[in-house]
């Protein structure tokens, strides 16, 4: 079963518009990690936090970890049409290991010009 | 630096038809993994290798095997490829902080 679901599946915004995603999961964790991915390649970091942590930040972007309510928010500020693509979470259970990440389904975004 | 590196990057089977998918990375990474994508969904990891000479289950292991040659390479294998296993094939590496650096994929078609 998938440990992490993003909120919405899809999201279309005008350039220069924030775009907020979701993510939740069902088990404890160690850490949340955002990926992104272009149309057809692999999948880029983008930033990681960890459980202890409530909110992180790099560059436009905006991270924010509720473990009370298992769920976490990506934020992107001033979006741009190259920021089109892709953005998933992974999450780290504790129960895992090595590092066993699982990806949710993700959404998908795409910046309108 | 070339990161993580997978061949080939297109490839068409018949079923019961076997192959390898190669994976390398050059950047010292201890852990590797093999995930598979398939379209509206997320990835789901086939097999990690968390360092040289070990490798474990992910969430869908049935039909693969794996090989950590070394340590920049982890190498995945399809003894008999089934129609169900046409997916896109991602590598993936990280080194202790956890951050995965992907390659850029294989597309798999299994007819």
């Amino acid at each position: 079963s998938q440990q992490g679901e993003e909120d919405p599946q899809a999201l279309s915004i005008q350039e220069g518009e924030n775009a907020t995603m979701n993510c939740s999961y069902k088990t404890s964790i160690n850490n949340l990690q955002w990926y992104r991915q272009n149309s057809g390649r692999g999948l880029v970091h983008l930033i990681l936090i960890r459980s202890n942590e409530r909110e992180k930040h790099s560059g436009r972007l905006r991270v924010t970890l509720d473990t009370s309510k298992k769920s976490s928010s990506l934020l992107i500020t001033a979006s741009r049409a190259a920021d089109t693509a892709s953005y998933f979470c992974a999450t780290d259970p504790l129960t895992s290991g090595t590092y066993k990440y699982i990806f949710g389904t993700g959404t998908r975004l795409k910046v309108l010009a | 630096n070339a990161g993580v590196t997978q061949t080939p990057k297109f490839q068409v089977l018949k079923t019961g038809q076997s192959m390898t998918l190669q994976c390398a990375q050059d950047m010292n990474h201890n852990s590797m993994y093999w995930y598979r994508q398939d379209p509206g969904m997320g990835l789901r990891l086939i097999y990690y290798s968390a360092s040289e000479g070990t490798t474990d289950k992910g969430e869908v292991p049935n039909g693969y095997n794996v090989s950590r040659l070394n340590k920049r390479e982890f190498s995945l294998r399809l003894e008999s490829a089934a129609p169900s296993q046409t997916s896109v094939y991602f590598c993936a590496s990280s080194a202790d902080s956890a951050e995965q650096f992907f390659g850029p994929g294989t597309r798999l078609t299994v007819l």
